[in-house]
Order: C-alpha cells, then sequence, then structure tokens
C-alpha cells in the first residue's frame, strides 16, 4: 500500500487556483517533493520544501507544510492548460545513511485538468 | 547535455521472453534508480545502485535484476518476462547531497 496519499482527479478552470493535497506517514522524512508529470514523459521536479519549513514560494507555486497532521499541499495560482498533468507527491526516505539518499516513497499522483 | 536517457522507448514481448533495458546518464551522477509506474500505484522502486559496481533491492524487485558496470550506465534485466511486469519503467539519477533526481523519458513495456 501508499505510505504517500493524494486524490486521484482534480478539474480546474482556467485562470483559477488549483490545490492539490498530499499526506504522508514519515514522520523523519527531510524533504517533500512535488513532481510533474506531462503525458508521454518523465517525471520533472517542481519544488520541494525542508522538513523544518512551513511554507515555500516560488512564482505561481506554492507549498504549504504541517507537519503535525502530515499534511502538504501544492497551490497552482492562475492555472493554465499548460498546468495539466499528473503532479507527484514524493518524501524522502533518508535515513543518514549513504543508501538511503535520494530514495524516494511516491504517492499515486493527481491527475489535474485544465478546462477553459 | 542530453540529461537521461533510456533505450528502448517501447518493446512488447512474449511471456518467457529476457530483455534488457538501458538507462544512461551524462552527468557524472552517483546514484541510480528503476522504477515502475503502474496505474493508480504511483512510481514504485525496483532497485537502485549508490556507485558503480554497487546495487541493491527496491521495493518490488522480484523478477528483475541490475547491474551497475560504468557509473554512466544502469541496466535492468528481465530473465523471463511475465504479464505482471506490463509496465512503464523509469530510470532517473541524482548525485549527494542535491534534491533533485532527474527522470529518463520512460520505457512502455508490454508483455503478452
Amino acid at each position: 500500500g501508499e505510505d504517500v496519499e493524494q486524490s486521484l482527479f482534480l478539474s480546474v478552470r482556467e485562470g483559477d487556483s488549483s490545490v492539490i493535497n498530499c499526506t504522508y506517514t514519515d514522520s523523519s522524512s527531510t524533504y517533500l517533493y512535488w513532481y510533474k508529470q506531462e503525458p508521454g514523459a518523465g517525471l520533472q521536479l517542481l519544488t520541494y520544501i525542508f522538513s523544518n519549513m512551513d511554507m515555500k514560494q516560488d512564482q505561481r507555486l506554492t507549498v504549504l507544510l504541517n507537519k503535525k497532521d502530515k499534511h502538504l499541499s501544492l497551490r497552482i495560482a492562475d492555472t493554465q492548460t499548460g498546468d495539466s498533468a499528473i503532479y507527484f507527491c514524493a518524501e524522502s526516505m533518508d535515513i543518514g545513511t549513504a543508501d538511503s539518499w535520494g530514495k524516494l516513497q511516491f504517492g499515486a499522483g493527481t491527475q489535474v485538468v485544465v478546462t477553459p | 547535455n542530453a540529461g537521461v536517457t533510456q533505450t528502448p522507448k517501447f518493446r512488447v514481448l512474449k511471456t518467457g521472453q529476457s530483455m534488457t533495458l538501458l538507462c544512461a546518464q551524462d552527468m557524472n551522477h552517483e546514484y541510480m534508480y528503476w522504477y515502475r509506474q503502474d496505474p493508480g500505484m504511483g512510481l514504485r522502486l525496483i532497485h537502485y545502485s549508490v556507485g558503480e559496481g554497487t546495487t541493491a533491492k527496491g521495493e518490488v524487485p522480484d523478477g528483475y535484476n541490475v547491474s551497475r558496470l560504468k557509473k554512466q550506465n544502469f541496466l535492468l534485466g528481465l530473465e523471463s518476462a511475465a504479464p505482471s511486469q506490463t509496465s512503464v519503467y523509469f530510470c532517473a539519477s541524482t548525485r549527494p547531497n542535491t534534491d533533485t533526481q532527474y527522470f529518463g523519458p520512460g520505457t512502455r513495456l508490454t508483455v503478452l
């Protein structure tokens, strides 16, 4: 089963804000990530947040982290048709050993569809 | 830089056939990963490598083998393909103490 959970689908109108939610289970995760996958392509890192932060803003993207509830969200302002994609939440599985660095646990992905 | 490349892009196998997927990166990354992506399940880690000559099992290693003879290449082998291995396979790489995994474009494998 998944340790990282996301809703599977989100429909949003062009110009509105999108909010994609994610819950995770490993409270020791040092980093949490959002990846974007466009049709037929690999995953592209959108943004990430360090676990000691509550919020991170990067242009149209805002990441909110609630460590108490193990809840992560990604807000996309002024959503455009080019934002239609699958968005994956991921938590780092790094436990400080050399062989754990870079290992990620992914959610199932949220399909975002932007309508005109 | 080409980044992370994967060969082939598509492949259809019959049950019991074998094949090797190739992942290559030109970023001098130490760490490389093989994932499979199935509908509704996200990405699951098959095997990974933290350096040339080393490999380790991930979450779903059964039915797969890997080799990392050269730093830039990470091979994923299926010795006897099964329909359950029908999936999209992604390779990724990263270097220590960075935040970003770089992904290849994927290989879509169908086992009949």
